[in-house]
């Protein structure tokens, strides 16, 4: 069954460093997002991307953040200037479609991101 | 514009059954259910996308009632396998749609022997 893959499954960076987090979705889905998870709470909504534009963003997603999909196969998250509380696990998830259409998100595995 | 979910935690003995709510303060198109094991990303569990809507995966089946913008996980003589965290994830009903999925802070599921 196909998956969506993330590299690296842990990073550690200081803080002030620029990250980049990469993920593969699955090849025939069209919508890509980024979650975050910090240990032990919830899975916060961060982008999502579709026709090479973010479609949405929350709050947490500032300026310090960018996503691209470079080359029509990774979709990639960018932290220009990480800080201490960047610290979580990053989840990339693809789906066939969201809105009125209605499909499940496929998660890849995460990249832990610690920011010392 | 987060779905609240109940109760936070829930200990079971395997063979026992619970359930699990999720509400929105908004009108939803859709709402998801995914089971995160501890250190793992979150799996799917279903979709429900109409009032009254019932589905079902294994024993685990779900309902939504889209008037109430709530929906219920049931689970039916748990087994060890369905310990984890279980969240619910909602897409409101917004003008020109939504497009993001945004999940409750999560039930934390024990069944033990």
């Amino acid at each position: 069954e196909p998956e969506v893959t993330q590299t690296p499954s842990h990073q550690v960076t200081q803080m002030g460093q620029e990250v980049i987090l990469r993920c593969v979705p699955i090849s025939n889905h069209l919508y890509f997002y980024w979650y975050r998870q910090i240990l032990g709470q919830k899975v916060e909504f961060l982008v999502s991307f579709y026709n090479n534009e973010i479609s949405e963003k929350s709050e947490i997603f500032d300026d310090q953040f960018s996503v691209e999909r470079p080359d029509g196969s990774n979709f990639t998250l960018k932290i220009r200037s990480t800080k201490l509380e960047d610290s979580a696990m990053y989840f990339c998830a693809s789906s066939v479609s969201l809105g009125r259409y209605n499909s499940p998100l496929h998660f890849g595995n995460g990249t832990r991101l610690t920011v010392t | 514009q987060q779905p609240v979910q109940s109760p936070q935690a829930v200990i079971l003995r395997e063979g026992e059954d619970a359930v699990i709510n999720c509400s929105s303060s908004k009108a939803l198109y859709s709402v998801h259910w995914y089971r995160q094991k501890h250190g793992e990303a979150p799996v799917f569990l279903m979709i429900l996308l109409k009032g009254g809507e019932q589905k079902g995966h294994e024993k685990i089946s779900a309902s939504f009632n889209e008037k109430k913008q709530q929906s219920s996980l049931y689970l039916t003589a748990s087994q060890l396998s369905y310990s984890g965290t279980y969240f619910c994830g909602t897409e409101a009903r917004l003008e020109g749609g939504s497009e993001k999925l945004v999940f409750g802070k999560g039930t934390k599921l024990t069944v033990n022997p």
